[in-house]
């Protein structure tokens, strides 16, 4: 079963704008991981926040997490052409089996 | 260069016929795994292994088989049980175990003729 779902399925704005996508999961988890997945290769990560975290930053990615909500949104500030692909959530759950679970993930398309 | 390397690229499966898809990594990671994913869709796991002649059933292990004989290989094995095989096949790893970040190979395509 799906642990996260990513909101919208798809978003397409014009470079140099902010792309905000939506992760929300099911269950209590003891982390969460973004990634991105360019057409038809592998995917890449991007943060790791663990549980008691809020917020996390790497160069242009910002990433929030609310557990009460269970609940964490990716920001992409000034987008670049470059940054069009799928971005995906991936969570690992603190009951049951410990392994990574994938939402379906948001296709992000970059406008010149 | 460090990373996972996945062959072949593209690979076409006939009725009846197993099929291995390989993955190595140079990493020195304990952990490996095999995920699917299907056109516009997340991923799902297959079977993953944390050590050396170990490995455990994901989600979807019907239909597949795989070995750790190494700690740099994790083949998998799409057997002629799996009557769905068509997908993108995506081989992973990370440094020792589930909950880390993972590292993954640029995938596999497999089509049935």
């Amino acid at each position: 079963s799906q642990q996260g779902e990513e909101d919208p399925q798809a978003l397409s704005i014009q470079e140099g704008e902010n792309a905000t996508m939506n992760c929300s999961y099911k269950t209590s988890i003891n982390n969460l991981q973004w990634y991105r997945q360019n057409s038809g290769r592998g995917l890449v990560h991007l943060i790791l926040i663990r549980s008691n975290e809020r917020e996390k930053h790497s160069g242009r990615l910002r990433v929030t997490l609310d557990t009460s909500k269970k609940s964490s949104s990716l920001l992409i500030t000034a987008s670049r052409a470059a940054d069009t692909a799928s971005y995906f959530c991936a969570t690992v759950p603190i009951q049951g089996a410990q392994k990574l679970v994938f939402g379906q993930g948001t296709r992000l398309t970059i406008n010149p | 260069d460090g990373g996972i390397t996945q062959s072949p690229k593209y690979l076409f499966r006939k009725e009846g016929q197993n099929v291995t898809l390989s993955c190595e990594q140079n990493l020195n990671h304990d952990a490996m795994y095999w995920y699917r994913q299907d056109p516009g869709q997340g991923l799902r796991l297959i079977y993953y292994s944390q050590i050396v002649n170990d490995f455990q059933k994901g989600d979807i292990a019907e239909g597949y088989s795989v070995s750790r004989e190494k700690k740099e290989s994790f083949p998998l094995t799409v057997t002629s049980a799996q009557k769905n095989p068509t997908a993108f096949y995506l081989c992973a790893s990370s440094i020792r175990g589930v909950g880390e970040k993972l590292f993954f190979g640029s995938g596999t395509q497999l089509s049935v003729l």
